[in-house]
Order: C-alpha cells, then sequence, then structure tokens
C-alpha cells in the first residue's frame, strides 16, 4: 500500500523569501502524486499533480512541485511566498492503477504554512 | 462546471442522535470517497464509492456507513453520534483516482 510523508508539521516563511514543503512517498510502481490547499473552513483545492514526464511540474498560484525518483519525494515549492499563501498544505499519492487494495487516495498529515508580511 | 456539493454546511446534533450527510459530486464523476477531518487526527478515509459499491473502506466503527445512488450522488449516515464524531467531513469526487480529486467545501458537524 502506499504512503505519504510530510516531515515538517509546520512551516514558517518570510513574505518574498521562497518556500519549500516537504513531501516524501513510498508506492509500488510509478507515482502519482498531488498537491492540494486548505483554507480555513474549507474543502481541499488541488494545486497540482505529477503523472508521467517533466520532473518540474507547474500549478495553480505560482506554485510548483519537483519529482524525485530516487528520493521518493515531491516537494512543493514558489520562488517567492505571499501572505495569502498561508494555509494547509497536503501532499498526496494514488493507488497505481490495476492494484485494487487499499485507499485510492493517500493523503499525508498536512504541513501548515505561514507566511510572514 | 459546477463542483462538488456537500449539503448541509453546518450542523449541530446531540450524543445518541444520528446524522445523514449528502454529497453530489461533479457531472461525470462516478467514484465518491469521504473523509473525517479532526485537528488531532487529519485527514481519515472513511469510504470510497465507485458505480453504487462501495469500493474501499477506512477503519471506522459500523456506525459509519454510506451509500451511493445511480446518480452518483452519495450520502454518509452517523448512527448513535458521540462527542468526538465532531468534525469537518469532506467529500471528494473524481473520474478516477489519477486524475486527482475535487472536493466539496465540507460539513462541519457538531456534536453536542
Amino acid at each position: 500500500a502506499q504512503s505519504v510523508a510530510q516531515p515538517e508539521d509546520q512551516v514558517n516563511v518570510a513574505e518574498g523569501n521562497p518556500l519549500t514543503v516537504k513531501c516524501t512517498y513510498s508506492v509500488s510502481g510509478n507515482p502519482y502524486l498531488f498537491w492540494y490547499v486548505q483554507y480555513p473552513n474549507r474543502g481541499l483545492q488541488f494545486l497540482l499533480k505529477y503523472i508521467t514526464g517533466d520532473n518540474l511540474v507547474k500549478g495553480s498560484y505560482g506554485f510548483e512541485a519537483e519529482f524525485n525518483k530516487s528520493q521518493t519525494s515531491f516537494h512543493l515549492k514558489k520562488p517567492s511566498a505571499l501572505v495569502s499563501d498561508s494555509a494547509l498544505y497536503f501532499c498526496a499519492v494514488a493507488r497505481p492503477p490495476g492494484d485494487n487494495y487499499g485507499q485510492n487516495f493517500v493523503f499525508g498529515p498536512g504541513t501548515r504554512l505561514s507566511v510572514l508580511p | 462546471k459546477a463542483g462538488v456539493t456537500q449539503t448541509p454546511r453546518y450542523l449541530i446534533k446531540t450524543r445518541g442522535q444520528q446524522v445523514t450527510l449528502s454529497c453530489s459530486p461533479i457531472s461525470g464523476h462516478r467514484s465518491v470517497s469521504w473523509y473525517q477531518q479532526t485537528p488531532g487526527q487529519g485527514l481519515q478515509f472513511l469510504f470510497e464509492y465507485f458505480s453504487e459499491t462501495q469500493r474501499n473502506k477506512g477503519n471506522f466503527p459500523g456506525r459509519f456507513s454510506g451509500r451511493q445512488f445511480s446518480n452518483s450522488r452519495s450520502e454518509m449516515n452517523v448512527s448513535t453520534l458521540e462527542l468526538g464524531d465532531s468534525a469537518l467531513y469532506l467529500c471528494a469526487s473524481s473520474f478516477g483516482a489519477n486524475y486527482g480529486y475535487t472536493f466539496g467545501s465540507g460539513t462541519r458537524l457538531t456534536v453536542v
């Protein structure tokens, strides 16, 4: 079964600085990886996904993520953080096609990002 | 196009009561999953439905149940509510897991 780890509960960064939110995963076969963001009292919003192709994936709101197969990581990045980026971020991995057991979509525990003005 | 719609948005129930939450997926999405989110436990998977069949179930007691209708709309039911059931319940729909999920805004359940 697949699993996801987000090693940091909280990330603080100053506005205008680059940000990184870390994610590592474990899955048999090729991974399908996702990042979601959650604002207070709302559902999760899709940011970006990696299925195949270029290791650098660009997504919504200026975010991007870098897939690293050897390190089994999928870190979320943004060159210049905004105060409005402050939210809860979830990394997720989908169950590989053809694998019918276990959760179809596994989330990490979440990382709270605070961007300080 | 319309997103995933969850009703009601907020609900207050008393211990021992039962509750039914509703989820209307995006048109064409046949996979619907439910999650419970609490500050202490994060996102916990409840169950997944596909074409009216429960395909997967998380580690929750039998008080938690769900179903999916032929139009892909889904409901989840919690019987004999406990204080610990207070949470944000999220529904998500998809064409398939590798496409990613679209989430509703959730139902905030408070048990008093």
